[in-house]
């Protein structure tokens, strides 16, 4: 088990280019989320799958953002036209379906670092 | 709505110190709660999380919390704090009747002093 991966780990781009990120969570984690977190501040939550279901989307993730988890393992996060005010950090988490409790641990991975010149 | 408030954005305390780090939650109902560290250019590691039953829950690295259900808090103590604790840490709060979201604090920087 080598945890979450993430990639790339850093990008740069050019505002009004699109940009693609790639989670790969531990094998056999059923949930799959996306956060942002930009500098100072905590993580904040923009979406989640459970298998292949996109299951909550927050309202920071405007049109120009769309995930996918086309077969239930990875995941991609596809932000359009960039703007200045999304350079941030996107993480990815994965948790395992636990009949104990609805909340079982995310495990994060190391984020990806987006600046939007 | 759930919120979590960190009431210092930065502490700095001597190596050997008490750490403490301060959080406050608001919830309608009893919360999940985690605290979370981050090292320099790295992910987020959970520390500790209280889900039920004890109100004292021990973690990683000699870390422990206390919910307080009265006083709403879930503050994070080591008795002795090492050089390598200097981390961003982030307390965090979930809904119980919803295995989605976490609603993180905006995190305390903890400083050690040699």
């Amino acid at each position: 088990d080598t945890g979450v991966s993430q990639d790339p780990r850093h990008k740069i781009t050019k505002r009004g280019q699109n940009v693609t990120f790639r989670c790969d969570p531990i094998s056999e984690h059923n949930r799959l989320y996306w956060y942002r977190q930009t500098l100072g501040q905590g993580p904040e939550f923009l979406t989640y799958f459970q298998n292949e279901a996109q299951l909550e989307k927050s309202r920071l993730l405007s049109d120009r953002f769309s995930a996918e988890r086309p077969k239930g393992s990875f995941s991609t996060l596809e932000i359009q036209r960039t703007e200045q005010g999304d350079s941030a950090m996107y993480l990815c988490a994965s948790s395992p379906l636990d009949s104990t409790y609805l909340q079982e641990t995310q495990y994060f991975g190391p984020g990806t670092r987006l600046l939007v010149l | 709505a759930q919120s979590v408030t960190q009431l210092g954005s930065h502490v700095s305390v001597s190596e050997g110190a008490l750490v403490l780090l301060r959080c406050n939650y608001s919830s309608s109902v009893p919360p999940y709660l985690f605290w979370y560290v981050q090292y320099p250019n790295q992910g987020l590691q959970l520390l500790l999380k209280y889900t039920t039953g004890a109100t004292l829950v021990k973690g990683i690295n000699g870390f422990e919390a206390e919910f307080k259900k009265s006083e709403t808090s879930f503050h994070l103590t080591k008795p002795s704090a090492h050089m390598s604790d200097a981390a961003e840490y982030f307390c965090a709060v979930s809904d119980r009747s919803s295995a989605s979201k976490i609603i993180f604090g905006s995190g305390t920087r903890l400083s050690i002093r040699p």
